[in-house]
Formats: C-alpha cells, sequence, structure tokens
C-alpha cells in the first residue's frame, strides 16, 4: 500500500523560529518519489522539491531545507528564520511504480507564522 | 510557458446543472491528472491520462463524473448533473512523464459550488 502521512495538522510559529514539518511514507516500491508542494492562502499548488528514493542527500535551497531517511521513511522539510509568507498548507507526496505513476498526497500541514 | 490553465476559476451552478471544467496543461507534457480538494477529503485524484489515454479512472465519484482528452493540449471533466456536495476546488495538473520522476504542475484550480 502506498501511504503519505503527516501527523501535524496545524503548526503555528513566531516569525524567524525555524519549523519542521513531518512526512512519513509507506510504500513497496524499490524506487519512488518524494515531493513536497506549498499552497498559500491564494489556492494554487506550488511545486517546491523532487527526492529520488536512492538519494539520501539532504537539500538545501535558501532557508528550506530537506531531510530524507530511508530508514525512517520519513522525508522532513524545515523551515529556517521563517516569515510571515511562508505561512500555507505543505502537502508531501509520493510517487512510484506502485502508485501507477500518480501522486498520493498526504493531508497536509497547516503553518501559520506569526509576525 | 504559462503554466496550466483552467478555467473558469469559480463556477456557482444549481444542483441538477451540467458543469464543465476545462484544462489546458504544459506543452510537451504527457500526463494529465485531475484532483478535487474538499476539508473533509484532502486532495483526492479522479483521474489520469497519458498520452491522451485514460490509465486510471477508479477516483472518479461515481457515474455522473466523466472526463476527456481529445488531444494533447486539452481536457474536461463534466458533471452531469451536478449535486452540493460537489462543491470543491478542482485541480488539473500535468506532468512530463508521468509521476513517477517528474513533478506535477497545477493549475490554479476551479473552485465549484454547487447550490
Amino acid at each position: 500500500a502506498q501511504k503519505v502521512t503527516q501527523a501535524q495538522t496545524e503548526i503555528s510559529v513566531v516569525e524567524k523560529e525555524d519549523v519542521t514539518l513531518d512526512c512519513v511514507y509507506e510504500t513497496r516500491d524499490t524506487t519512488y518519489y518524494l515531493f513536497w508542494y506549498k499552497q498559500p492562502p491564494s489556492g494554487e499548488l506550488v511545486f517546491l522539491i523532487r527526492r529520488n528514493s536512492f538519494d539520501e542527500q539532504n537539500e538545501i535551497s535558501g532557508r528550506y531545507s530537506w531531510n530524507f531517511q530511508k530508514s525512517t521513511s520519513s522525508f522532513n522539510f524545515t523551515i529556517t528564520a521563517s516569515q510571515v509568507v511562508d505561512s500555507a498548507v505543505y502537502f508531501c507526496a509520493l510517487s512510484g511504480k506502485g502508485t501507477g505513476n500518480q501522486f498520493y498526497f498526504g493531508t497536509g500541514t497547516s503553518l501559520t507564522v506569526i509576525p | 510557458d504559462a503554466g496550466v490553465i483552467q478555467s473558469p476559476r469559480h463556477e456557482v451552478t444549481e444542483m441538477g446543472q451540467e458543469v464543465t471544467l476545462r484544462c489546458k496543461p504544459i506543452s510537451g507534457h504527457n500526463s494529465l491528472f485531475w484532483y478535487r480538494q474538499t476539508m473533509m477529503r484532502g486532495l483526492e485524484l479522479l483521474i489520469y491520462f497519458n498520452n491522451n489515454v485514460p490509465i486510471d479512472d477508479s477516483g472518479m465519484p461515481e457515474d455522473r463524473f466523466s472526463a476527456k482528452m481529445p488531444n494533447a493540449s486539452f481536457s474536461t471533466l463534466k458533471i452531469q448533473p451536478s449535486e452540493p456536495r460537489d462543491s470543491a476546488v478542482y485541480f488539473c495538473a500535468s506532468s512530463e512523464l508521468g509521476g513517477a520522476n517528474t513533478e506535477a504542475f497545477f493549475g490554479q484550480g476551479t473552485r465549484l459550488t454547487v447550490v
């Protein structure tokens, strides 16, 4: 079964704090792909990152960083020095042959950054 | 590229009426996805096309829903007859090679309200 779990439904932080959004996945595929998307209040879904299952290197992009750990089936997302503009719903997603090349999304984590 | 284009952005219709949602994927993308987003159920995949052929429509709620992709640059999602429980945001997304190893890019969505 393919499954993505985002246990944190809502998170609130004060501006400039660091925040980590958790994502845990289940898959039987040996090759799979993980994604993070951002949905700001305006409603569109914005692609942030794609990770292949055979590449466990962490990635940093500005204030964003991603920690992929196959041993714990996790793909966590950290925002450093959060800003009000980071307020959004963040979705983790999984795809692979077992999903029929479809994207399976978690239920999302709503992040509110308080000024 | 203009990205995935959906129309209309907002649709309000009366119960029992036919509704047609439209999508223009990114040029050169071979896969197209229709998703529905509600507070209760999150992001649900309705149907997935690859090279204009429906691959998996198991997410289509019932016979009132139908989707077509007559060519590589256009897809429609039709609801006939519409019901209040169909009220949701409907997203169209496209990807270059299908979900397995390429990300999906989403349109801005159509907010459907059935009264």
